[in-house]
């Protein structure tokens, strides 16, 4: 079935850069999603790939798509404490267009 | 400019009562969904709608219904509330299927933390 997995917990000292790793199992999206959650809030969208992109840049963040390994990574350069949340991995899980999420990564930055 | 709106923020039940979390939201959206977070376990798909009338469940779907009269109303009713069902819980909709114009990107409530003791 569909599944999305991504390790727990990240530890990063600020100003390093962290990398986030997401495995997925169904391979028919148009897009592959990151969102950040922060804490008591809900999750907003951070970044997004399309699915016949194999990397992406926006400002700080970098999105890797490696479609043959089913492997989604989020690298944060210069990482700062506002940083520090839960990112979800997730992707639009085939023909019936519901969203399938991972289990979140804790990324916490160390001052 | 309010998006998705749920209610209530906090809820404590007793085992066996019944409720309902609302969530209405202002954007036209087709697609609402219900989320549950419990830690280690990510969010799962409880129930999810294409639009007004059509609802369809999730991976999570046992002891929750759901009714979709309006486009602007998604609530989720516990029958008959268990310990298991100790959750965040959170609506979510988007304008439908992603393609060349929408991203698919789903829009959050700030969720609703149940509590059955």
């Amino acid at each position: 079935g569909e599944d999305v997995e991504q390790s727990l917990f990240l530890s990063v000292r600020e100003g390093d850069s962290s990398v986030i790793n997401c495995t997925y199992t169904d391979s028919s999206s148009t897009y592959l999603y990151w969102y950040k959650q922060e804490p008591g809030a809900g999750l907003q969208l951070l970044t997004y790939i399309f699915s016949n992109m194999d990397m992406k840049q926006d400002q700080r963040l970098t999105v890797l798509l490696n479609k043959k390994d089913k492997h989604l990574s989020l690298r944060i350069a210069d990482t700062q404490t506002g940083d520090s949340a839960i990112y979800f991995c997730t992707y639009g899980g085939g023909a019936t267009n519901k969203l399938i999420f991972g289990t979140g990564t804790l990324l916490a930055v160390q001052p | 400019n309010a998006g998705v709106t749920q209610t209530p923020k906090f809820q404590v039940l007793k085992t066996g009562q019944s409720m309902t979390l609302q969530c209405a939201q202002d954007m036209n959206h087709e697609y609402m969904s219900w989320y549950r977070q419990d830690p280690g376990m990510g969010l799962r798909l409880i129930h999810y709608s294409v639009g007004a009338g059509i609802t369809d469940q999730g991976e999570v779907p046992n002891g929750y219904n759901v009714s979709r009269s309006t486009t602007e109303d998604f609530p989720l009713r516990l029958l008959s509330a268990a310990p298991s069902q100790t959750s965040v819980y959170f609506c979510a909709t988007k304008r439908g299927s992603p393609g060349t114009l929408n991203t698919g990107e789903l829009f959050f409530g700030e969720g609703s933390r149940l509590t059955v003791l």
